[in-house]
């Protein structure tokens, strides 16, 4: 089945510098990949989603390439900052109406 | 943009009640899914619901839970009886469907409490 598979645990940063968190998946369709951020006691919230033209997403800094050669969707970012310390999800949806299914989540803590 | 509402906000129950969660979907979605994140954890899936019909459920999803929507009004998810390893936060989610199935608009939670 579906699955998608994230950089584990915490990933730690100092602010400034540059932001990559892995995410690749497995399907045996075309699937559409989405990354939500979920804030400390909030609710997740979608960043980005993968566009069927080959354009790259862009929302607040962060971006993400869908690569189908390597079935990888990583989200990046070129500087930190420290209001991007949050927990960080990678989905991926079949667009054909199945429940999309979320990576177990990569937290991300920047300091100062 | 659009809101999914999620009634309480936090609920302390005592073991073995029964307690009902609601939540009122985006007004034009079609589908609507329930996860649970325990404190400090990650986001796990229960449900997802479409016409009237539970779609798909994981393992998490015990026979103690149950979900519906009763003449388009509040989604639910009841559990009956609960347990203390049911202490959680539970995110309602919907979702309109289709080429945006994985975008998901989901609600503050609901904090519940069993002791």
């Amino acid at each position: 089945g579906d699955s998608v598979t994230q950089t584990e645990g915490l990933v730690t940063l100092t602010e400034g510098l540059p932001v990559m968190l892995n995410c690749t998946y497995q399907s045996t369709y075309s699937p559409f990949l989405f990354w939500y951020v979920q804030h400390l006691n909030e609710a997740p919230k979608l960043l980005l989603k993968s566009f069927t033209d080959n354009k790259r997403p862009e929302h607040q800094g962060f971006h993400a390439t869908l690569h189908k050669s390597s079935s990888s969707f990583h989200l990046q970012k070129s500087s930190a900052q420290l209001s991007d310390s949050a927990l960080y999800y990678c989905a991926l949806s079949d667009g054909d109406n199945n429940a999309p299914r979320f990576g177990a989540g990569t937290k991300l803590s920047v300091k100062p | 943009g659009p809101k999914v509402l999620q009634i309480p906000s936090h609920q302390i129950i005592d073991m073995g009640q029964m307690v009902t969660l609601n939540c009122d979907p985006v007004s034009n979605h079609l589908y609507f899914y329930w996860y649970k994140q325990i404190l400090g954890q990650q986001m796990e899936f229960l449900v997802n619901f479409y016409n009237g019909k539970v779609m798909e459920k994981s393992k998490l999803f015990k026979d103690q839970f149950s979900v519906e929507r009763p003449d388009g009004s509040y989604f639910t998810l009841k559990i009956q009886p609960t347990a203390l390893e049911d202490s959680a936060v539970y995110f309602c989610a919907s979702s309109l469907g289709g080429r945006d199935t994985g975008q998901l608009y989901f609600g503050e939670g609901s904090k519940l409490t069993v002791l």
